[in-house]
C-alpha cells in the first residue's frame, strides 16, 4: 500500500516568502501526482497535475515538481501571499490500481501579512 | 454548471441509525468517488464508481454501500452507524480517471453519538 507523507506538517510564513512544500511517497510506481488546496470547510481544489514522464508542471505563481525514482514531489509557491493560507495535499495514483489515490495528511500553511 | 454537490452539509446520527449521503455531478462524468476525511489526516478512499452500474471498494469500505444507477448519482449509505465513522465525507469526480483532474464537492460533516 501507498504510504505518502507530508513534511512540514504546519508553516507559518511572512507574507512574499518563496515556499517548498515536500511530499514523499513509498512506492514509485505512478501514473501521476496531483497537488490540491483544501481551505477550512470546504472541499479540495486541484490545483496541478503532474504525470509521471514529467518532470514539472507551473501554473502562476505554482510549480510542482516530481522525481519518481525517489518517491518526491516538491510544490514551490513564489512571492506567496495571505490568500494562500489553506491546507495543501498530495495525491499520487497508482500505476497498477489507477483508481486509488492516496493522500498526504497535508501541509497547513498560514501566510501572515 | 453546479459541478458536484453534496447533501446534507452536516447531520448528526444516533448509534446503529442508518442515513445515505447524497451526491450529484453535472459534468457527465464516468468516474466518482467517495472519501472521508478524519480530523488532521489525508482522505482514504470508500467506494468508487468507473460508470452507471459498476462499483468496487476502496480502501475503507466497511460499514458503507453504494450504488450508481445513473451517470450522475453517486450515493453512499451508512448502515449501523458507529462513533468511528464521525468525519467528513467528500464525494468527487474525473472524466475519464486515468490523466485528468478530479473535482470535490463540498463534504459532509457527519457525527454519530
Amino acid at each position: 500500500k501507498q504510504e505518502v507523507t507530508q513534511i512540514p506538517a504546519a508553516l507559518s510564513v511572512p507574507e512574499g516568502e518563496n515556499l517548498v512544500l515536500n511530499c514523499s511517497f513509498t512506492d514509485s510506481a505512478i501514473y501521476n501526482l496531483q497537488w490540491f488546496r483544501q481551505d477550512p470547510g470546504k472541499g479540495l481544489t486541484s490545483l496541478l497535475l503532474i504525470q509521471s514522464s514529467q518532470r514539472e508542471q507551473t501554473s502562476g505563481r505554482l510549480n510542482a515538481s516530481l522525481d519518481k525514482s525517489s518517491g518526491r514531489s516538491t510544490l514551490y509557491i513564489a512571492a506567496s501571499q495571505p490568500g494562500d493560507s489553506a491546507t495543501y495535499l498530495c495525491a499520487p495514483r497508482g500505476r497498477d490500481n489507477f483508481n486509488k489515490f492516496y493522500f498526504g495528511s497535508g501541509t497547513k500553511l498560514n501566510v501572515k501579512p | 454548471n453546479a459541478g458536484v454537490t453534496q447533501t446534507p452539509k452536516f447531520r448528526i446520527l444516533k448509534i446503529g441509525q442508518s442515513m445515505t449521503l447524497q451526491c450529484a455531478q453535472d459534468m457527465n462524468h464516468n468516474y466518482m468517488y467517495w472519501y472521508r476525511q478524519d480530523p488532521g489526516m489525508g482522505l482514504k478512499l470508500i467506494y468508487y464508481s468507473v460508470g452507471a452500474g459498476i462499483t468496487d471498494k476502496g480502501e475503507v469500505p466497511n460499514g458503507y454501500n453504494v450504488s450508481r444507477s445513473t451517470t450522475e448519482d453517486f450515493p453512499l449509505r451508512l448502515e449501523l452507524a458507529a462513533p468511528s465513522q464521525t468525519s467528513v465525507y467528500f464525494c468527487a469526480s474525473s472524466y475519464t480517471g486515468y490523466s485528468d483532474t478530479q473535482y470535490f464537492g463540498p463534504g459532509t460533516r457527519l457525527t454519530v453519538l
